[in-house]
């Protein structure tokens, strides 16, 4: 069975700088990788996924994120972090032949400080 | 695009009571899903179908019900509300088409069971 780790529940950041958040991922075939962000009181929005077509992947609001094969990891980076990025943001794995149902990591809360 | 809607957004149970939380979606998506999300858990896979007649239990099941009579809609059922299932309930759907795809998510259904 796949299981997704997120290392780092709460993860705070100056306004500007880098934001780097961890997944790792484990899984018995090549697996398909997302990351969504679930901003307060709201449901869960795509950010970017990963799909084999290419290992670094760009999403929205300038987010992207690396597949690593060797390190098992599909980390989620932006270059300058802004306020409105604060939120909490799950990396999920789908096992491709399933029912498509996502495993989540438990999730990153990012705090953005001014 | 309505996409994923969700009812009721609140809801408070007594222990005992029973509900229904409505999901529709009008993307024509064969699958769709809820989880429950808990504070530092993610999302848990309650119960998901891959059209319409066809249900399957996930990874969290327990006292729960679901059926899909139509492909738009994927109500789930609490026929005895025990505190233990406070939590935010999300419905989900995904083509079956192609694999890569995303689920798209409702905005969210907040229960507690006092």
């Amino acid at each position: 069975a796949q299981s997704v780790t997120q290392l780092g529940s709460h993860v705070s950041v100056s306004e500007g700088a880098l934001v780097l958040l961890r997944c790792n991922y484990s899984s018995s075939v090549p697996p398909y990788l997302f990351w969504y962000v679930q901003y307060p009181n709201q449901g869960l929005q795509l950010l970017l996924k990963y799909t084999s077509a290419a290992t670094l992947v760009k999403g929205i609001n300038g987010f992207e994120a690396e597949f690593k094969k060797s390190e098992t990891s599909f980390h989620l980076t932006k270059p300058s972090a802004h306020m409105s990025d604060a939120a909490e943001y799950f990396c999920a794995v789908r096992v491709p032949g399933s029912a498509r149902q996502l495993t989540f990591g438990s999730g990153t809360q990012l705090t953005v400080l001014p | 695009n309505a996409g994923v809607t969700q009812t009721p957004k609140f809801r408070i149970l007594k222990i005992g009571q029973s509900m229904t939380l409505q999901c529709t979606q009008d993307m024509n998506h064969n699958y769709m899903y809820w989880y429950r999300q808990d504070p530092g858990m993610g999302l848990k896979l309650i119960y998901y179908s891959v059209g319409a007649g066809i249900t399957d239990k996930g990874e969290v099941p327990n006292g729960y019900n679901v059926s899909r009579s139509t492909t738009e809609d994927f109500p789930l059922r609490l026929e005895l509300a025990a505190p233990s299932q406070t939590s935010v309930y999300f419905c989900a759907s995904c083509e079956r088409q192609a694999t890569n795809t995303e689920a798209f998510f409702g905005q969210g259904t907040r229960l507690t069971v006092v």
